[in-house]
């Protein structure tokens, strides 16, 4: 069975750093792909950044960057220069197949990531 | 912009009620999803459904049913309400097949249930 596991529960970062966030996976498939998304306190999630296992290079947006490490199975979320309004709920997700190639994401528990000023 | 709309963002709900959380999306998309989300666990996929009138199980089927009548339109059903389905129920869609990988799924603001 495929597994997402985020290992930070909470983050708490100083405005203007950068945050790692960590996601390790666990996949058998050879084709898989891994989302980050954000969920502000309104609730509603928002994505980020998506890697497909074949990508020879790491995906970029904006701020954002993902550290995909294949060997490793990890895809850690990298956020530049922090902003109080990066303060939210980080989802790592993984896709798996699913019928008639709705594909469904495999979410981890989230880590919470408070900015400070 | 595509969007996800789920009716109510709050419902409180007695035990052993019949409750219907709907979800509308704007986009013709294919998929649909339901997802519960509780501290700790994540989201938590539910059911979802690839085409009209068609519906999987997700992990968590238990206690739960799905209707998908028309292309947009996905609901979800508790037949009798219990206090272990308190939580936060998340409504999202996405295209059919996808030829590339990134199959965004789009989601809505939530509907956080309470159920006494």
């Amino acid at each position: 069975a495929q597994k997402i596991t985020q290992t930070q529960p909470g983050m708490f970062v100083q405005e203007k750093e950068a945050v790692t966030l960590d996601c390790t996976y666990d996949t058998s498939d050879p084709s898989y792909g891994l989302f980050w998304y954000k969920q502000p306190s309104s609730g509603e999630m928002i994505f980020l950044i998506y890697q497909g296992s074949y990508d020879q290079q790491n995906a970029t947006e904006g701020r954002y960057s993902l550290n995909f490490q294949k060997a490793r199975k990890s895809a850690n979320l990298v956020i530049s220069a922090s902003q109080l309004g990066d303060s939210a709920m980080y989802f790592c997700a993984m896709r798996e197949a699913g019928f008639q190639g709705a594909q469904k994401l495999v979410f981890g528990q989230g880590t919470r990531l408070t900015i400070n000023p | 912009d595509v969007k996800v709309t789920q009716s109510s963002r709050y419902l409180v709900k007695r035990t052993g009620e019949k409750v219907f959380l709907e979800c509308v999306q704007d986009m013709d998309h294919e998929n649909m999803f339901w997802y519960r989300q509780d501290p700790g666990l994540g989201l938590r996929l539910i059911y979802f459904s690839y085409d009209v009138k068609m519906k999987e199980k997700g992990d968590i089927p238990e206690g739960y049913s799905v209707s998908r009548e028309k292309k947009e339109r996905f609901s979800l059903i508790l037949e009798s309400a219990s206090t272990n389905q308190t939580s936060m129920y998340l409504c999202a869609s996405s295209l059919g097949a996808a030829i590339s990988g990134a199959n965004v799924l789009t989601f809505g603001a939530g509907s956080r249930l309470t159920v006494l």
